[in-house]
C-alpha cells in the first residue's frame, strides 16, 4: 500500500502569514495514463471534508487563489500565500493513483 | 445544487448491523462512481469502499471486506453501505461523497455517527 506522510502535523500561523503543508508519497503518483492524482482536502472544525485541490494543482471553484497545490512523483505542496481566520483546519492530501490513501492530516491553526 | 444526505446510523452492540443510506440530488447520480469514507473520534479521513455506475466494480478497505457491502440503485438516486459484524474499531462518522475519478471527491454529505458499543 502506498503511505502518505505530511508535515507538519501541527501548523500554528500568524494572520496573514504564509503557510505550506508538505506531503510524501511512498511511491510515485504518476499514473499510467499520465495523470497524478494526488488532491487536497480541508476540514473546518464541525464540518464535512471540502475539496481544495484536484490531480496537484487544479483549484477549485470558490477557493480562494492565496491556495495553491504543487509537486510531482513522491512531493507535493499545499501553499496558503496569507493564512486567514477562515483558513483554520486540518488538511489533508490524498493520493488516488494507487487504490486511495490519505495523509495524516495537519491541524492548521492561528497563533 | 449538489446534495448528499446520510442517513442510519447510531449505536449498535459489537457483531451488530447497520445499514447506511445516502441519498443524492441535484446531479445525475448514475453518472459517478460514489464512495464511504469515515472518520473515528478525533483521527483522520478513511476511504470505506467504493463503486461504479453501474455497480460492477466495488472495492474495500481490507479491514472491512467480507463484513460491509456496498450497493446503489440509481432509480432512487441512493447509495448503501451494509455494515455486519460491526466492531469497535467502526465507531466513526460515516461519509457519502461523490467521486469524478480517482479519489478527487467533489461533494460530501453531512455524515452520519455509528457508534459501536456494549
Amino acid at each position: 500500500d502506498v503511505v502518505m506522510t505530511q508535515s507538519p502535523l501541527s501548523l500554528p500561523v500568524t494572520l496573514g502569514q504564509p503557510a505550506s503543508i508538505s506531503c510524501g508519497s511512498s511511491q510515485s503518483l504518476v499514473h499510467s495514463d499520465g495523470n497524478t492524482y494526488l488532491h487536497w482536502f480541508q476540514q473546518r472544525p464541525g464540518q464535512s471534508p471540502r475539496r481544495l485541490i484536484y490531480k496537484v494543482s487544479n483549484r477549485d471553484s470558490g477557493v480562494p487563489d492565496r491556495f495553491s497545490g504543487s509537486g510531482s512523483g513522491t512531493d507535493f505542496t499545499l501553499k496558503i500565500s496569507r493564512v486567514e481566520a477562515e483558513d483554520v483546519g486540518v488538511y489533508y492530501c490524498m493520493q488516488g493513483t494507487h487504490s486511495y490513501t490519505f495523509g495524516q492530516g495537519t491541524k492548521l491553526e492561528i497563533k | 445544487e449538489e446534495h448528499l444526505v446520510e442517513s442510519g446510523g447510531g449505536l449498535v452492540q459489537p457483531g451488530g448491523s447497520l445499514r447506511l443510506s445516502c441519498t443524492a440530488s441535484g446531479f445525475t447520480f448514475s453518472n459517478y462512481w460514489m464512495s464511504w469514507v469515515r472518520q473515528a473520534p478525533g483521527k483522520g479521513l478513511e476511504r470505506v469502499a467504493n463503486m461504479n455506475q453501474d455497480g460492477s466494480e466495488k472495492y474495500y478497505v481490507d479491514s472491512v471486506k467480507g463484513r460491509f457491502t456496498v450497493s446503489r440503485d440509481n432509480a432512487k438516486r441512493s447509495l448503501y453501505l451494509q455494515m455486519n459484524s460491526l466492531r469497535v474499531e467502526d465507531t466513526a462518522v460515516y461519509y457519502c461523497a461523490r467521486d469524478p475519478g480517482w479519489g478527487a471527491w467533489d461533494y460530501w454529505g453531512q455524515g452520519t455517527l455509528v457508534t459501536v458499543s456494549s
